[in-house]
């Protein structure tokens, strides 16, 4: 069955820093992969989506995601990160029309 | 860009009652229409999904005579909580996939709209 794994619950990085997030799938075909950020109470916003092509995505807000198949990897990146970017994010794949999301990785950021 | 709007933002509501939440495509038609279910500090759940003028297709394990969906037009999509209890209370997110699509193969994005809180007393 199809799954995405989020290993990190919770990250603390200080402002500035870089910043990795590790998300594994599992599916048989061609995933098409997603990262989504959420504020506290707010809907889901798009970062960035793998679809085909190249594997390296770039998103909004400085963010990258780097497609991995031999490691069904799909890790979202970001060089320096801002107070703003405190938030959950999720790694998902899809399933035809549906979406399976990770469990999220809530990012904490200190000044 | 494609907006998706959720109404009401929150609701209070007591043991009992009913409460519909409504999902709108403000700026495109959505022929399919999707419900999650997120628990505080949990990922999002799908529930049900929903095709205009056709009856909602559920998950296994979601309720269907307590979750009521209704995609009665292509831009409206919603969700009727009906004798809600309060372990009802959850954050409600709809998302909307555009009619036609846009990437030509297998996935058409959705769009999230920005949820609802219900909180059942």
């Amino acid at each position: 069955a199809q799954s995405v794994t989020q290993p990190d619950i919770h990250i603390t990085v200080s402002e500035g820093a870089s910043l990795e997030l590790r998300c594994n799938y599992s599916y048989g075909a061609t995933p098409y992969l997603f990262w989504y950020v959420q504020s506290p109470g707010q809907g889901l916003q798009l970062l960035l989506k793998y679809f085909s092509g190249d594997t390296l995505v770039q998103g909004i807000k400085g963010f990258e995601a780097e497609f991995k198949r031999s490691q069904s990897s799909f890790n979202l990146r970001k060089p320096s990160v801002h107070w703003s970017d405190a938030a959950e994010y999720f790694c998902a794949v899809a399933n035809t029309d549906k979406l399976i999301f990770g469990t999220g990785t809530r990012l904490q950021v200190f000044p | 860009g494609a907006v998706v709007s959720q109404h009401p933002s929150r609701v209070i509501c007591k043991s009992g009652t009913s409460v519909k939440i409504e999902c709108r495509s403000l700026d495109f038609q959505a022929t399919t229409m999707f419900w999650y279910r997120q628990f505080p500090k949990q990922s999002l759940m799908l529930m049900a999904t929903s095709n205009e003028g056709s009856k909602a297709t559920y998950e296994q394990g979601v309720e269907k005579d307590k979750f009521l969906i209704n995609h009665a037009s292509l831009t409206l999509s919603t969700l009727t909580v009906t004798s809600a209890h309060p372990e009802d209370s959850s954050f409600y997110i709809c998302s909307a996939r555009a009619t036609g699509g846009n990437t030509g193969g297998l996935y058409n994005e959705q769009f999230f709209g920005p949820g609802t809180r219900l909180t059942v007393l």
